[in-house]
């Protein structure tokens, strides 16, 4: 069966500071990638989206950049957060555009 | 670009009883998907029920079943014998059967806190 991996699970980390967040899936391969942020009190929103490695697509024009360098891996990063970047991080993965997305355990990170 | 509109921010219903939670969109194309998410407080969302706007019949799993209603747009959750274990918060998702552009992503409404009462 498939699952997939969110890590770190909790992260705090100052205004200006880098970000790397990682999503790994397995029991599957050449998987669809996702990343969305939930901010408090509002919906999922798609960040980068991803069909195969080094191919990425931006939903959103922000801080956050997006990496797939292996083909069950998708990384999330910031060169320097933002007190907007503040959320809840959810990295889900589908066989393909048909498919359902399926979601991690997700990351809480909060920027001070 | 499509939008998903959940009207009710909270429900509540008893222990055993059914609810019903109500989903709208909005959409120019003719072939999409419809999904119900539940999103429980350890906040990992887990996928309840699909529906392919293709299909007449309502998609049921177990006690959850959809009332789909392609020309209204409308596209709500029925859950039958309300358990403790229900209690969360329910999104409604919307996806382009088209890929690309952005098609891929799921597009999701605000959300419905679901109170069980016991």
């Amino acid at each position: 069966s498939q699952t997939i991996h969110q890590w770190p699970a909790t992260l705090v980390q100052p205004v200006g500071s880098p970000l790397s967040l990682e999503c790994t899936v397995e029991g599957t391969s050449n998987p669809n990638l996702y990343w969305y942020r939930q901010a408090a009190g509002r919906g999922l929103q798609l960040l980068f989206y991803s069909v195969g490695i080094g191919q990425i697509s931006s939903e959103v024009p922000q801080n956050l950049s997006a990496s797939r360098p292996q083909d069950r891996q998708f990384i999330l990063s910031s060169k320097k957060l933002l007190l907007s970047d503040s959320g809840f991080y959810l990295c889900a993965w589908s066989r393909d555009f048909t498919d359902t997305q399926y979601f991690g355990p997700g990351t809480r990170l909060t920027v001070l | 670009a499509q939008t998903v509109t959940q009207s009710q921010p909270e429900m509540s219903v008893q222990e055993a009883e059914t609810v019903t939670l109500s989903c709208t969109y909005d959409t120019s194309e003719s072939d999409y998907y419809l999904f119900w998410y539940k999103q429980p407080p350890s906040r990992q969302m887990i996928l309840v029920i699909r529906q392919e706007a293709y299909k007449q019949q309502n998609a049921t799993e177990n006690r959850f079943s959809v009332n789909f209603q392609k020309a209204a747009k409308s596209f709500s959750l029925k859950i039958s014998d309300s358990q403790l274990g229900d209690a969360a918060m329910y999104f409604c998702a919307y996806r382009s059967a088209n890929s690309g552009g952005g098609a891929d992503g799921l597009t999701f409404g605000k959300g419905t806190h679901l109170i069980i009462q016991p």
